[in-house]
């Protein structure tokens, strides 16, 4: 069974549309995070939710929207998409903040 | 601030060469430290972590320690293989609500 799943796996789409990436965890974790990965395969942190609660809003543009239906699911909506969205967005959970994080395979974004 | 730096890549050595990674952190008092891997196409996996100075951490042959004297965490492997290529992530958390911090991360390439 998939520990931390994310759909979809590839995203190609044009300037200005809205797209949603959804990330499911069945580790019974508390906490979820969104981290971004540029093309130098820079990481960092964009959100962390801990039992549905946002804890980390790292300045990323309020384009993006995170959503936390419940503590397994924390959802990605990106607004007007731009081409410096284009990138590869990874889901993560932990079972508290100080503890190893596990990672979803992540999705690709294309923005053209 | 908090923050992780790792040697330069890429790091190409022959199968059954030794490995060092070299990864030092800045951080008031006592982050946990990890290491992530990432094989091509895929999402990041945990390695190894440890979380208070002195502690090893191990797993495949992998191995870090922990210290708080050079504030370093590099990780070593006695004898490669070609399936360890892959780009090698040190990272930290220190009382941010979870936010792990990495380094740029350092690609290995293993030939036969």
């Amino acid at each position: 069974d998939t520990a931390v799943s994310q759909t979809p796996k590839y995203l190609v789409t044009q300037m200005g549309n809205d797209k949603s990436i959804k990330c499911e965890q069945n580790l019974g974790h508390d906490t979820m995070y969104w981290y971004k990965q540029d093309s130098k395969k820079f990481l960092k942190i964009m959100f962390s939710y801990n039992n549905k609660e946002l804890i980390i809003n790292e300045t990323v543009p309020n384009r993006f929207s995170p959503k936390s239906p419940d503590k397994a699911h924390l959802n990605l909506h990106i607004n007007s998409l731009e081409l410096g969205d284009s990138a590869v967005y990874f889901c993560a959970s932990s079972q508290d903040d100080r503890g190893a994080q596990y990672f979803g395979p992540g999705t690709r974004l294309l923005v053209l | 601030g908090n923050s992780v730096t790792q040697m330069e890549g890429p790091v190409t050595l022959s199968e059954e060469a030794f490995l060092t990674i070299n990864c030092t952190y800045t951080a008031t008092g006592y982050p946990s430290l990890f290491w992530y891997v990432q094989y091509p196409g895929e999402g990041l996996q945990l390695l190894l972590k440890a979380t208070k100075a002195d502690d090893k951490g191990s797993n495949k042959g992998f191995e870090a320690t922990y210290r708080k004297e050079t504030t370093s965490f590099h990780l070593e492997k006695g004898s490669v293989q070609v399936s360890d290529s892959a780009v090698y992530f040190c990272a930290l958390i220190h009382n941010q609500g979870g936010k792990l911090i990495f380094g740029q991360g350092t690609e290995l390439s293993v030939k036969p």
